[in-house]
C-alpha cells in the first residue's frame, strides 16, 4: 500500500485558484484513476489513464484536467476551483493484466472556500 | 445499463450479531465483483474478490448470478468491523470499476 502516495494530504484554497493534486505510484502500474468521494455519492470517477499519454474521462470530469507524461505520476488539476469541488480525492492504480484489483492512495482532503 | 446497488446507507448491529451487507448488480455478461472497505479516515482497500472465494477477516461473499447479488456476510460482527463498505463491479473490456454508493456499518458494543 505504501506504493501509491498522494500530496498534499490536506489543502485549503479559494474559489478561482488553480490547484494540483499529485499522485505517485512505484509499481509501474499501467492504469491510474482519480476519484472523488462525497457523502451521498460514494466514489465517482473523474479521469483515468490506461498508460502514459493516454487519458480518458470518467463520470465527472468537468472542471478537472489530468496528464500522464510518466507512468508513475498522474496529477489532477482543478483549473479554477469551485466550492462544489470541496471533496476527498483518491488516486488509485492497477496493473495491466486481468487482475482488476485497484490499489488506493491515502486521499487528499480539499476545501475550497 | 451496468449498475451496482447497495440498498442500505447505514447498517447498525450489536457486537456478536450476524451481519449482511447487500449488493445487487446489473450486468448481462459475466461479472467480476469486489468488496472494498474503508476504515475511518483511511484509504480504501480490497476486502474480497468473488473469483478468489476466500474469507477475509471472517467475511465471505458469494456471487449469486440468479439473483444478481454479491452480499457480504459475517456470522459474528466485531467493533473493529465498523467501516464503510463498497461493492464494485468490473464489467467489460474497459478497466473501470462500477461502484455502489457504499454502506456504513456500525458495530455497537
Amino acid at each position: 500500500d505504501a506504493g501509491i502516495t498522494q500530496s498534499p494530504r490536506y489543502k485549503i484554497t479559494e474559489t478561482g485558484r488553480q490547484v494540483t493534486l499529485m499522485c505517485h505510484q512505484t509499481w509501474s502500474h499501467s492504469y491510474m484513476f482519480w476519484y472523488r468521494q462525497d457523502l451521498g455519492h460514494g466514489l465517482r470517477l473523474i479521469y483515468y489513464s490506461a498508460a502514459a499519454d493516454i487519458t480518458d474521462k470518467g463520470e465527472v470530469p468537468d472542471g478537472y484536467v489530468v496528464s500522464r507524461s510518466k507512468t508513475e505520476n498522474f496529477p489532477l488539476t482543478l483549473e479554477s476551483a469551485t466550492r462544489s469541488q470541496t471533496s476527498v480525492y483518491f488516486c488509485a492504480s492497477k496493473g495491466g493484466g486481468s487482475q482488476e484489483t485497484q490499489y488506493f492512495g491515502p486521499g487528499t482532503r480539499l476545501l475550497v472556500l | 445499463a451496468q449498475r451496482v446497488t447497495q440498498p442500505e446507507k447505514l447498517l447498525s448491529v450489536f457486537k456478536g450479531a450476524p451481519v449482511e451487507l447487500k449488493c445487487n448488480y446489473s450486468y448481462s455478461g459475466s461479472p467480476e465483483l469486489f468488496w472494498y472497505v474503508q476504515y475511518s479516515r483511511q484509504r480504501l482497500q480490497l476486502l474480497l474478490r468473488h473469483i478468489s472465494r476466500e474469507s477475509i477477516k471472517g467475511f465471505t461473499a458469494d456471487l449469486n448470478k440468479g439473483e444478481t447479488s454479491f452480499h457480504l456476510k459475517k456470522p459474528f460482527a466485531q467493533e473493529e468491523d465498523s467501516a464503510m463498505y463498497y461493492c464494485a463491479l468490473h464489467a467489460g473490456n474497459n478497466r473501470k470499476l462500477i461502484w455502489g454508493l457504499g454502506t456504513s456499518l456500525a458495530v455497537n458494543p
